[in-house]
């Protein structure tokens, strides 16, 4: 699966949108983008997922690059129960993998009054 | 009506006991994962079971024993504990993955202490 990078922190102003990228430069044709977060003390949850065309779902917005190299997770108008780590994620079609998550560091989002 | 459930929330232990976390999921899911989060708060993935198949093992010490009774539970049986398995493992299930979408839903942790 490759590689994802993804800035450490951001902060955000409660609501507004909060915009996080995440590079995945060596993504190949058959891999998928997901995005998780983790509340404080929680498990992980599912936000979205997609391959190359944006998506929305009542959470969030996800944004594809034509080249697929970056893609950027949005928030439409962020609470402070946004507050957590977003995982970005990329792995191999869902039909072909063992359904294996390979987390990285992720962005820790704050969401400020 | 939670979805995904764990068992206990809290557990402190001695090095050197067994000690098992169970792990129940009511979506009617075939694939079910432990993963292990550690004090660096790096989540990592340690079995995987399809249909009560192990199908993913990483590496994972043979003190550390999955074991699927049935569709909806996988337990973690953990032998000779030591320090370093403090850790929060989290339980998660998905449709199987070779369907679309995959995703996984996890359950609230158990936090393992080792003293």
């Amino acid at each position: 699966d490759a590689k994802t990078t993804q800035p450490t922190s951001m902060d955000c102003a409660e609501g507004r949108a909060a915009n996080l990228p995440c590079n995945h430069s060596t993504i190949s044709g058959n891999e998928y983008v997901y995005w998780y977060r983790q509340i404080h003390s929680q498990g992980p949850q599912y936000i979205i997922h997609g391959l190359k065309n944006n998506e929305t779902n009542e959470m969030a917005s996800l944004i594809i690059t034509e080249d697929r190299k970056s893609s950027t997770l949005i928030l439409p108008h962020a609470t402070l129960r946004d507050t957590a780590v977003y995982y970005c994620i990329v792995r191999v079609n869902p039909s072909s993998n063992t359904g294996k998550l390979i987390f990285g560091q992720g962005t820790t989002l704050q969401v400020k009054p | 009506d939670t979805a995904v459930s764990q068992t206990p929330k809290y557990l402190v232990t001695q090095m050197g006991n067994d000690k098992s976390i169970k792990c129940e999921q009511n979506l009617g899911h075939d694939t079910m994962y432990w993963y292990k989060q550690d004090s660096k708060k790096f989540l990592k993935i340690m079995f995987s079971y399809n249909n009560k198949e192990l199908i993913i093992n990483e590496t994972v010490p043979n003190r550390f024993s999955p074991k699927s009774p049935d569709k909806a539970h996988l337990n973690l049986h953990i032998n000779s504990l030591e320090l370093g398995d403090s850790a929060v493992y989290f339980c998660a299930s998905s449709r199987p993955p070779g369907l679309a979408g995959g995703e996984q839903f996890f359950g609230p942790g158990t936090r393992l202490t080792v003293l």
